[in-house]
């Protein structure tokens, strides 16, 4: 069965302090690995598109990651205002049209 | 328009009542998605619609849940007979490609929260 897991459900650290969210997966026939950030009562907001393994994508603070199993969100020095709940989707080869998973996220808080 | 537009972003109603979600998709985006998010939890899945095709609607959780769309415009999520557990946001979003195509980011409306008394 197609799961895509995110890790750790939350995660606390001081401004400043790196660290990495995880997503890994085990699908077939991945066509694409997207990740989203989500603040309260707000919908996703579109980060990256990632394709291949051994791709990276950088954003500001943010570098995200992919290897055949897993990818990496690398947050760089945060700050505040990166607190948000980080979405990972993987699209998904299928019979008719391809399918996206959602993980359940990574709640980050960002202590000033 | 710009970005999927999604109405109303609130609603309150009352169990046992009917209610109806809008969601106008990106202009010329021909996939359109529904999701359900409950209060700190995932998103779930509940219908797709490509173009003409007939729509997916594996997520659907009971006949209760309904959705419409014109062409490739707006669309109708129906909620009949709420009852307390459909009290979530839910989040329309839209692709601008068919599902086949690699890399086929979807962007996400704002939502519409509905909550159940």
């Amino acid at each position: 069965e197609d799961q895509v897991t995110q890790s750790p459900e939350a995660l606390r650290l001081q401004e400043g302090e790196s660290s990495s969210l995880n997503c890994s997966y085990t699908v077939s026939g991945l066509r694409g690995l997207f990740w989203y950030r989500q603040d309260p009562g707000k919908g996703p907001e579109f980060l990256f598109t990632l394709y291949s393994a051994g791709e990276e994508k950088e954003k500001e603070r943010l570098k995200a990651t992919l290897t055949k199993k897993e990818s990496f969100l690398h947050i760089t020095a945060p700050k505040p205002e990166d607190s948000a709940t980080y979405l990972c989707a993987v699209q998904v080869r299928m019979n008719r049209d391809d399918k996206i998973i959602f993980g359940k996220g990574t709640r980050l808080h960002i202590l000033p | 328009g710009a970005g999927v537009s999604q109405s109303p972003s609130n609603k309150v109603t009352e169990k046992g009542k009917d209610v109806e979600l809008r969601c106008d998709p990106i202009s010329g985006h021909t996939a359109l998605y529904w999701y359900r998010q409950r209060l700190g939890q995932g998103l779930e899945f509940l219908i797709y619609f490509q173009g003409n095709s007939a729509p997916d609607k594996s997520g659907l959780p009971s006949d209760r849940f309904s959705a419409e769309r014109t062409g490739e415009s707006v669309s109708t999520l129906t909620i009949q007979r709420t009852q307390q557990e459909d009290s979530a946001v839910y989040l329309c979003a839209s692709s601008v490609s068919p599902g086949r195509i690699s890399g086929n980011t979807i962007y996400f409306g704002e939502g519409s929260w509905l909550t159940v008394v």
